[in-house]
């Protein structure tokens, strides 16, 4: 069964203090994994989708990477307005292209 | 362009009401989706389609039906609302373009429809 979990549920941080958030996969064959971001009261906003390890990906203050495991989603000098909850999903590359499983989310907040 | 649209964005039924939310995308996409948010649990897919006339069964379909009569349309259908239907319901599509398979997995969300049922 594949499985994503991520860490940690939340994360406060001051405005400038870059972090990174995590997340731990476990799937038979990695056809893609996807970061999102939700807003409160909002549908995910596709962030970044990464094929192969040691793809990155870069977005802004946003910079995802990808090792055989787990992906990363690090956090450059951070402003408030990137508060939200990140949601990590992956793909299998066995079954059909709707197989697509998601994380709970880290919810961060970015204080002034 | 407005995306992925949902109505309506709030409904509060009372246990063995009936009703549909509608989803409608302006992408082309051929791919579209239904999935309910729980606090606490990751989005679950509920049905989806991968085209015009074509539904199928996601992970938690039970109490649920779903129509795909245009492309742009993707209709759920509670025919005896449940207490524990109570949740966020988002609406998602995903395109699939012949060298690009891969970005099914990119899906574009509406901005959910929030149902309570007493």
């Amino acid at each position: 069964e594949d499985q994503v979990t991520q860490s940690p549920e939340a994360l406060r941080l001051q405005e400038g203090e870059s972090s990174s958030l995590n997340c731990s996969y476990t799937v038979s064959g990695l056809r893609g994994l996807f970061w999102y971001r939700q807003d409160p009261g909002k549908g995910p906003e596709f962030l970044f989708t990464l094929y192969s390890a040691g793809e990155e990906k870069e977005k802004e203050r946003l910079k995802a990477t990808l090792t055989k495991k787990e992906s990363f989603l690090h956090i450059t000098a951070p402003k408030p307005e990137d508060s939200a909850t990140y949601l990590c999903a992956v793909q299998p590359s066995s079954g059909g292209y709707q197989k697509v499983t998601f994380g709970i989310g880290t919810k961060l907040q970015v204080i002034p | 362009n407005a995306g992925v649209t949902q109505t309506p964005k709030f409904r509060v039924l009372k246990t063995g009401q009936s009703m549909t939310l509608l989803c409608a995308q302006d992408m082309n996409h051929e791919y579209m989706y239904w999935y309910r948010q729980d606090p606490g649990m990751g989005l679950r897919l509920i049905h989806y389609s991968v085209g015009e006339g074509t539904t199928a069964k996601g992970e938690v379909p039970d109490g649920y039906n779903v129509s795909r009569l245009k492309k742009q349309n993707f209709l759920l259908g509670l025919e005896s609302a449940a207490p524990s239907q109570t949740s966020v319901y988002f609406c998602a599509s995903s395109f699939l373009t012949s060298g690009g398979a891969r970005r099914a997995g990119e899906q574009y969300f509406g901005p959910g429809t929030r149902l309570t049922v007493t």
